[in-house]
């Protein structure tokens, strides 16, 4: 029981190159998340998908994309990446109480 | 701004004091989780709170929601080193809001 994995563990993007991170849970959750995370700013919600199929903006969603590929599986793109982007996102799984992966770091140059 | 405040912001105190951090609104959640993080990992769910006025214990974490379920505390009792971390709350609202965080530290 792996729980919620993400791929890649670090990443580094020249600006506009684009990229997808990865994310797979296998506690059967209808609901999957991404967040940034910036110092002094918490956690912010990008995008999130309530069931298999859809998928809903959060707080902070321009710039990117997702795709909830089947139950399990909810990735999340970056068609020309920023210094802005610049962050470490994480993944979670979960309606109430939710469960997150290790997390991706992210640095744009 | 953010939806929750979270403070302090930063806490630093020595094994064995008490201490109490605080998770404050001016909107209704029907209901509010507590994480705490460590660096280099993911937030890791402490507690869920549904009810106003509700009162958990978690060994020397008492978390607390407040009757109008605006907001919370998080008080720990003789704090301990391994208690070092990012403590996170996280109110739902039809989507997840996280607040800041408390960094706190405790020195041996």
């Amino acid at each position: 029981n792996a729980g919620v994995t993400q791929t890649p563990k670090f990443q580094v993007l020249k600006t506009g190159q684009s990229m997808t991170l990865q994310c797979a849970q296998d506690m059967n959750h209808n609901s999957m998340y991404w967040y940034r995370q910036d110092p002094g700013m918490g956690l912010r919600l990008i995008y999130y998908s309530a069931s298999e199929g859809t998928t809903d903006k959060g707080e902070v969603p321009n710039g990117y994309n997702v795709s909830r590929l089947n139950k399990r599986e909810f990735s999340l793109r970056l068609e020309s990446a920023a210094p802005s982007q610049t962050s470490v996102y994480f993944c979670a799984s979960g309606r109430y109480e939710q469960y997150f992966g290790p997390g991706t770091r992210l640095t744009v140059t | 701004t953010q939806l929750l405040e979270q403070s302090p912001q930063f806490l630093s105190i020595q094994e064995g004091e008490n201490l109490t951090v605080y998770c404050n609104s001016s909107s209704v959640f029907s209901s509010l989780q507590w994480y705490r993080q460590e660096p280099g990992e993911g937030p890791v769910l402490l507690v869920t709170v549904v009810t106003g006025g509700e009162v958990k214990k978690l060994k020397r974490l008492t978390f607390q929601f407040g009757d109008a379920r605006k907001d919370s505390s998080l008080h720990i009792t003789a704090a301990q080193p391994g208690d070092t971390g990012l403590y996170l709350c996280a109110g739902d609202n039809n989507d997840m809001r996280f607040g800041a965080g408390t960094r706190l530290t405790v020195k041996p």
